[in-house]
C-alpha cells in the first residue's frame, strides 16, 4: 500500500509540450505539496495545498499550476516546456501542521527530462 | 531567515564505524528539525525528528540525532555503519512563517560506506 504516489515515474517530453504529474495520497492527511530536485539534489517547495486551498505559492513560473481536486490529490501542470524543467519532482504529504512538527511524507518522484 | 547547512558534501566511513553526518540550523523561533534519506533514485524517507524535549531523538534503521541548542546543530549519528546506509542525507527545518509549515532542506550530505 503506497501512502504517497506520483505517476508518471518518468517522463521524457520535447521543449515546448505540455505534461502533468499526478499525485495521490492515502493517509488521509490535508496538506499537500511539489518540491523540485534539481541536478545539484538541491530540495525546493514549490506548492502547497491545505484542503484543496492554495497556501504557499514559492516563485515558481505561472508555467506550472497546480491542481487540487480534492484533498488526497495533487496534479502539478506544467505548460510550454523548457530544458530548465528537467528535475525531479516530488510530491509530500502531511497533517495539517499547527505545531510544526507533523512529518512530510514523500511520494517515490517524477523524473522528467525535457529534451 | 530560516535555513539549514549541511556542511559536508561526502563523508566516508568504514563499515562498522561510527557516523556523523552534520547539520547545523537557523530559525527564529522553536526549531523543528528533521533528518530525510534519499536512495538512488528512490523518494526520500524519513528518518527522525526533534520538535521539544530529550536533546537524543532516535529514528530508523539504527540512526539518531543530538540537538544542540548552544551550537544549533542537530547531527545525526550511528554507532555501527553499514554498506546499505550509503545514500544521499537530507536535514530539513520546518519553516512555520506560513501556514502549510513548508520544509528548508539542507544542500544534502551523501555517506558512503566501504566494507
Amino acid at each position: 500500500d503506497t501512502a504517497v504516489s506520483q505517476t508518471p515515474k518518468y517522463l521524457v517530453t520535447q521543449m515546448g509540450n505540455d505534461k502533468s504529474i499526478k499525485c495521490e495520497q492515502n493517509l488521509g492527511h490535508d496538506t499537500m505539496y511539489w518540491y523540485k530536485q534539481d541536478s545539484k539534489k538541491f530540495l525546493k517547495i514549490m506548492f502547497s495545498y491545505n484542503n484543496k486551498e492554495l497556501i504557499i505559492n514559492e516563485t515558481v513560473p505561472n508555467r506550472f499550476s497546480p491542481k487540487s481536486p480534492d484533498k488526497a490529490h495533487l496534479n502539478l501542470h506544467i505548460n510550454s516546456l523548457e530544458l530548465g524543467d528537467s528535475a525531479v519532482y516530488f510530491c509530500a504529504s502531511s497533517q495539517a501542521a499547527p505545531t510544526g512538527g507533523e512529518t512530510q511524507y514523500f511520494g517515490p518522484g517524477t523524473r522528467l527530462l525535457v529534451l | 531567515a530560516q535555513s539549514v547547512a549541511q556542511p559536508e558534501d561526502q563523508v566516508n566511513v568504514a563499515e562498522g564505524n561510527p557516523l556523523t553526518v552534520k547539520c547545523t540550523y537557523s530559525v527564529s523561533g522553536n526549531p523543528y528539525l528533521f533528518w530525510y534519506v534519499q536512495y538512488p533514485n528512490r523518494g526520500l524517507q524519513f528518518l527522525l525528528k526533534y520538535i521539544t524535549g530529550d536533546n537524543l531523538v532516535k529514528g530508523s534503521y539504527g540512526f539518531e540525532a543530538e540537538f544542540n541548542k548552544s551550537q544549533t546543530s542537530f547531527h545525526l549519528k550511528k554507532p555501527s555503519a553499514l554498506v546499505s546506509d550509503s545514500a544521499l542525507y537530507f536535514c530539513a527545518v520546518r519553516d512555520l512563517r506560513n501556514q502549510g509549515g513548508k520544509l528548508i532542506f539542507g544542500q544534502g550530505t551523501e555517506l558512503s560506506v566501504k566494507p
